[in-house]
Parts: structure tokens; sequence; C-alpha cells
């Protein structure tokens, strides 16, 4: 049971070049996170997905597009990066007819040079 | 729309101390609120949740709907408490969105 994997763990891109950031839980959660990590400004959500074929806007979409491929997986995609999206990407998942435990990922630090 | 306030970016104690980290939200519906812990170099993980009223690694936190606070406690501070400490906030009933604090990070000095 590996829970919530993110891949990669590090990135550095150019500005401008796009990468896609994956996330897949193996918890048959139904809602799953993308989550952005800066100092002093804690987490704060990108996008989510409270079920497969659903995503919607979290407080920090701009820049970024995500896709639910499945209910396992859930995919950040920097189209065109910017320095201003340096940062620790988080994913998490939770089952919400359940507790509503959030489980996170090992986190994503990328690097816009 | 639902927040979540940390008032505290920093908090030091010494061991031994007591310790509260404070948290204000503001929600319109019913909220399920949170405390996560994010250990050096690990990822976030659960600490407590207000509807289990349980008490872990000795911290407890209880929800007053009147003063829309979610206060976590621990009468007694470690060493091995220092963190940083979440709170977080999720609206269930079709949203189904997990907001978080801005986070405090906790030192508890020997």
């Amino acid at each position: 049971n590996a829970g919530v994997t993110q891949t990669p763990k590090f990135q550095v891109l150019k500005t401008g070049q796009s990468m896609t950031l994956q996330c897949a839980q193996d918890m048959n959660h139904n809602s799953m996170y993308w989550y952005r990590q800066d100092p002093g400004m804690g987490l704060r959500l990108i996008y989510y997905s409270a079920s497969e074929g659903t995503t919607d806007k979290g407080e920090v979409p701009n820049g970024y597009n995500v896709s639910r491929l499945n209910k396992r997986e859930f995919s950040l995609r920097l189209e065109s990066a910017a320095p201003s999206q340096t940062s620790v990407y988080f994913c998490a998942s939770i089952h919400r007819d359940r507790v509503k435990e959030a489980f996170f990922g090992q986190g994503t630090r990328l690097t816009v040079v | 729309a639902q927040r979540v306030t940390q008032p505290e970016k920093l908090l030091s104690v010494f061991k031994g101390a007591p310790v509260e980290l404070k948290c204000n939200y503001s929600y319109s519906g019913s909220p399920e609120l949170f405390w996560y812990v994010q250990y050096s170099r690990q990822r976030l993980q659960l600490l407590l949740r207000h509807i289990s009223r349980e008490s872990i690694k000795g911290f407890t936190a209880d929800l007053n709907k009147g003063e829309t606070s979610f206060h976590l406690k621990k009468p007694f501070a470690q060493e091995e408490d220092s963190a940083m400490y979440y709170c977080a906030l999720y609206s269930q009933g079709g949203s189904e969105k997990l907001v978080f604090g801005k986070g405090t990070k906790l030192t508890v000095n020997p």
C-alpha cells in the first residue's frame, strides 16, 4: 500500500517550459487535491477534484491546469512556467465518505529559473 | 467562502511550558476542522480532528462555534513537538473542499 505517490520529487525548469506533475493514490479515495507550499503562505489550494470526471478551481489556479484521468490519478500541468511558480507542490487525497483524513504525497520541489 | 486564519507564524516556548496554537475559521455551514503537522523533511500528517474529540501526543483541540475557533493546546511541550502546524477546514455537502491556514512554526527550546 503506497498511499499517495508524486513524481517527480525535484524539477528545475526554464521560464516558458511546460511540465506535468503526476499524482496517484491506491486507497480508492474519491477526492484529490493539489496545493503549493510557500514560506509564510502556508498551503494554498490550486485545484481539486471531488470525484472522477470533475475538477474545480481553488485559491490560486492561474497558470495551472489539471486532469483527473481516473479515480487513482490527478495530474497538474504548468503550460508555461514562470519564476513565481517556484514552490513545493503537494498532492493529497481523501475518502469523503469516511473520516476525511487527508493523505499527502511527499511533495515536488519545483524551481523555475 | 471558507477561510482559516492562524495569526501566529512563529511560536517559541520552553520545554515543559504550555502551548496554544490559535486557529479561527470562517464558514457558513457546519465545519469539519483538523490539525495537521509537518515535521522536518516529512510529509503532512493528520494530528487530530474535531469530531473525534481525542488527544493525540498530548494535544487537544476544542471547536468553539461561538468564537469560530479551533485552538490546539498542550499542557507541557516537548522538544519533539517542534514542527509546522496547520489548521484545516473541510466543507462537505457538495464542495468537498479542503483549505488550510498559513501555518504556525512551533519551536520548543530545551
